[in-house]
């Protein structure tokens, strides 16, 4: 079956870095997608992965092995703003996203 | 990024009634859409897909008699939650995919409760 793996909560400290792992499997694959989710509102989008690498985008990151099912994304430079949950989801063969649950990050100051 | 507009941001309805939601691509054509549902604290859960001139398919456990979705153009999906009852609260996100587009945009989310 698909599935999509991902810690459920995690908690950091304000200006400090945090990796945020996600594992998947699913019937084909087309990439691996990372959205910020804060609460009561819809997902935005944050990075897109279908190539084996280290995509940077300012404080985010986001890495893919496709190889190994796996994928991160990397917060550097913490800001209380950043607490939210962060949704990993990869696209199967049929272009449909598969969701993780989600990981809510919590930002201490 | 494109812009996908989603009304109502909520709405409170009375048991057995049925509501609307619209989702609108403002800058786009979308071919497919995706109605998703979320409760709290749990992530989205895909209702249904709808392409361009074809009906919408939906996900194992959705009852499409009651979760009417409408693809009525390239810039426009509804979704009509029918005799709603309290266990249909919830939030209602749809995302909007052009023809040549992996990503989807998401709208801004509708948080509906049935009293």
């Amino acid at each position: 079956g698909q599935n999509i793996d991902q810690p459920t909560e995690m908690t950091a400290t304000e200006g400090a870095i945090v990796q945020i792992n996600c594992t998947y499997q699913t019937s084909g694959f087309n990439g691996l997608f990372w959205y910020q989710q804060h609460a009561g509102e819809a997902p935005t989008f944050l990075s897109y992965n279908v190539l084996d690498g280290l995509e940077e985008k300012g404080r985010f990151s986001s890495f893919l092995s496709r190889s190994k099912g796996y994928s991160y994304l990397l917060l550097k430079e913490l800001q209380m703003k950043d607490s939210a949950s962060y949704l990993c989801a990869a696209m199967d063969s049929n272009y449909q996203l598969i969701w993780g649950a989600g990981t809510k990050l919590i930002i201490k100051p | 990024g494109a812009v996908v507009s989603q009304h109502p941001s909520w709405v409170i309805c009375k048991s057995g009634t049925s509501v609307k939601i619209e989702c609108r691509s403002l800058d786009f054509q979308a071919t497919t859409m995706f109605w998703y549902r979320q409760f709290p604290k749990q992530s989205l859960m895909l209702m249904a897909t709808s392409n361009e001139g074809s009906k919408a398919t939906y996900e194992q456990g959705v009852e499409k008699d009651k979760f009417l979705i409408n693809h009525a153009s390239l810039t426009l999906s509804t979704l009509t939650v029918t005799s709603a009852h309290p266990e249909d609260s919830s939030f209602y996100i749809c995302s909007a995919r052009g023809r040549t587009d992996t990503e989807a945009f998401f709208g801004q989310g509708t948080r509906l409760t049935v009293v």
